[in-house]
């Protein structure tokens, strides 16, 4: 059975740095064709694509985003780390981490998502 | 960027009725790589429906999914209590990944 939590703080100042772990179950990100990414909804708003890891550590972000992110594993831990720099009030959202599908773009596995406020 | 709509934004219906929600594409998906998610709150967003008709694994058959190029539908025959939830479309057919506001089916 695949599990995806997401854990980190609920609030950050304006300015600050965000980092938020996916911590998952079920599957290794060793194994070929694994990968991982995070998606972020703010409140009333769409869903949006943040950022991409592979098994092979090759890497994607959101262009509009992208000096502003990084995506890490940890292998050994069953974890993806998301840093986002800089943060703002409108990166208020829910912050998902999912597992994608080998062949396609799609998520077949979702964590619950963390709901992250930007405040002072 | 490939944007989606989705209509209505709000659905109410009855359990046992039939519910219809659409999602419009602002250029054609490519290989209709077009699929749904339901989302309940406070829970993980579920995949239906990949490839415009294709259910996941574990998915009712209640659940069907159409369409092509930019226009695409979710059926949901005969609503169970369960099915009152948010449901979004998502384009995966040409980077960036993008989602629809999604349609809120509602007990009436």
């Amino acid at each position: 059975q695949v599990t995806l939590t997401e854990s980190g703080p609920a609030l950050v100042k304006p300015t600050q740095t965000l980092t938020v772990t996916c911590s998952f179950s079920g599957f290794s990100l060793n194994t070929r064709g694994m990968r991982v990414s995070w998606i972020r909804q703010p409140p009333g708003k769409a869903l949006e694509w943040l950022a991409r890891i592979d098994w092979d550590d090759d890497k994607f972000y959101r262009t509009s985003l992208k000096t502003r992110l990084t995506i890490s594993k940890d292998t050994s831990k069953n974890q993806v780390i998301l840093t986002m720099t800089n943060m703002d009030p409108a990166d208020t959202a829910t912050y998902f981490c999912a597992r994608m599908n080998v062949e396609f773009s799609l998520f077949d596995n979702w964590g619950q998502g963390i709901p992250v406020t930007v405040s002072s | 960027e490939i944007m989606l709509t989705q209509s209505p934004g709000t659905l109410s219906l009855s359990p046992g009725e039939r519910a219809t929600l659409s999602c419009r594409a602002s250029q054609s998906v490519t290989s209709n790589y077009l699929a749904w998610y339901q989302h309940k709150p406070g829970q993980a967003p579920r995949l239906l429906i990949y490839g415009a008709s294709s259910r996941a694994t574990g998915i009712p058959d209640r659940f069907s999914g159409s369409g092509s190029g930019t226009d695409f539908t979710l059926t949901i025959n005969r609503l169970e209590p369960e099915d009152f939830a948010v449901y979004y479309c998502q384009q995966y057919g040409r980077p960036p990944l993008t989602f629809g506001p999604g349609t809120k089916v509602k007990i009436k």
